[in-house]
């Protein structure tokens, strides 16, 4: 079965500096990986998925993340932090036909 | 159109009893998975139904259930409560629901045990 270990319960960065949020997976077949985001008392909402293709993925809000299969490794980065980043972020993983398992999650604050 | 519909909202209730959580999903997305969140657990997988059978489940004990209606809709119920089972319950809607699809999550029901 596949799982996810978001490296860090809680990360703090100051405004404009650079956000990293760290996700290794396990998966014995080529995983599909994805980063969603929940705000405070909202449900969880997709920032960015990888399923094939390039291994740098785009998503919403500035962010992206890089799929590295040598380092079983799905890390999320934007450049600079704004105010507005501060929530919540989950890495996930799954694989064709099989449900999706999320991390612990990784708590993000920016301080101004 | 219509996001995913959880309802309730809050629920508050004693041990031993039981409860029963409601979700709607997106028109037209026939999958719905069920997920359990708790401080520094993040998102346990209960289960996932698809037109109406139970395709995939989690590591959790029968006291956990679930269905789905033709509708789609579907409900989970926990029986004789615990005081663990305190949690937000998570609802998650997909077109197919095949994993590589993106889930429409709903914004939970918040279950207090007292």
């Amino acid at each position: 079965a596949q799982s996810v270990t978001q490296l860090g319960s809680h990360v703090s960065v100051s405004e404009g500096a650079l956000v990293l949020l760290r996700c290794n997976y396990s998966s014995s077949v080529p995983p599909y990986l994805f980063w969603y985001v929940q705000y405070p008392n909202q449900g969880l909402q997709l920032l960015l998925k990888y399923t094939t293709g390039a291994t740098l993925v785009k998503g919403i809000n500035g962010f992206e993340a890089e799929f590295k299969k040598s380092e079983t490794s799905f890390h999320l980065t934007k450049p600079s932090a704004h105010m507005s980043d501060a929530a919540e972020y989950f890495c996930a993983v799954s694989a064709l036909n099989n449900d999706m398992r999320f991390g612990a999650g990784t708590r993000l604050t920016v301080k101004p | 159109k219509a996001g995913v519909t959880q309802t309730p909202r809050y629920l508050i209730k004693t041990r031993g009893q039981q409860v029963t959580l409601s979700c709607s999903p997106i028109s037209g997305h026939r999958s719905v998975s069920w997920y359990q969140q708790t401080p520094g657990q993040g998102l346990q997988f209960l289960f996932e139904y698809f037109s109406e059978t139970q395709r995939n489940k989690g590591n959790f004990p029968g006291r956990f259930s679930g269905r789905q209606f033709s509708n789609s809709r579907s409900e989970m119920n926990v029986s004789t409560l615990e005081l663990g089972d305190s949690a937000l319950y998570l609802c998650a809607s997909s077109l197919g629901g095949q994993g590589r699809e993106k889930l429409f999550f709903g914004s939970g029901t918040q279950l207090s045990v007292l």
